[in-house]
């Protein structure tokens, strides 16, 4: 099975700040690859698929890129209600493998 | 509106067995591809297991961890969604998720606590 790793692990960044999460998989996904926000004591929600497609209702702020093995989840400006763990998601075929996460929140 | 409303967790001891319901709304539920995915406390997501639908033989695909003792069925008359789960281990102890989609899992229910301790 493919294996995905996230990296880091956490992160701690300022209001209005770039972050960048990176995410890979142990083999070639093309560009299946889904990424989803779970807020603290809330629901995961979906906000891009297909590796770069935003959801609709999710904000431009966030976009996605890459294909193959290595991803990327960039908030352009990081607001208060983005602190979240972040999850990556491949699903080329099954099993549908989650990524550990990567946590957000503020300095 | 999707609405997605899982029930039937509870406690359970080691070894025993459980179902879960999740009954949909809001979508064409027998069209509908469903997933389970369950995080244990403080820990990440994890994707339990696919049921395709009627027309596509309603095929299922299970997560390694659960293959031979969980099974998702669906009744597509009522609208929902199962997953029997056997042999349960304390390593089973999660919040389980009813989630639709082929892949991509864009409705997510609440969830349904399921402790697994003697």
């Amino acid at each position: 099975d493919i294996h995905m790793t996230q990296s880091p692990s956490s992160l701690s960044a300022s209001v209005g700040d770039r972050v960048t999460i990176t995410c890979r998989a142990s083999q070639g996904i093309n560009n299946y690859l889904a990424w989803y926000q779970q807020r603290p004591g809330k629901v995961p929600q979906l906000l891009i698929y297909d590796a770069s497609t935003l959801q609709s209702g999710v904000p431009s702020r966030f976009s996605g890129s890459g294909s193959g093995t290595d991803f990327t989840l960039t908030i352009s400006s990081l607001r208060p209600e983005d602190v979240a763990i972040y999850y990556c998601q491949k699903y080329n075929n099954v099993p549908f493998t989650f990524g550990p996460g990567t946590k957000v929140d503020f300095k | 509106e999707v609405q997605l409303v899982e029930s039937g967790g509870g406690l359970v001891k080691p070894g025993g067995s459980l179902r879960l319901s999740c009954v949909a709304s809001g979508l064409p539920f027998t069209n509908a591809w469903m997933n389970w995915v369950r995080q244990a406390p403080g820990k990440g997501l994890e994707w339990v297991g696919r049921i395709k639908s009627k027309s596509d033989f309603e095929t299922t695909d299970y997560a390694a961890p659960v293959k031979g003792r969980f099974v998702i069925s669906r009744d597509d008359s009522k609208n929902t969604l199962y997953l029997q789960m056997s042999s349960l281990t304390t390593g089973d102890t999660a919040v389980y998720y009813c989630a639709t989609g082929g892949g991509i899992i864009p409705y997510w229910g609440q969830g349904t606590l399921v402790t697994v301790s003697s």
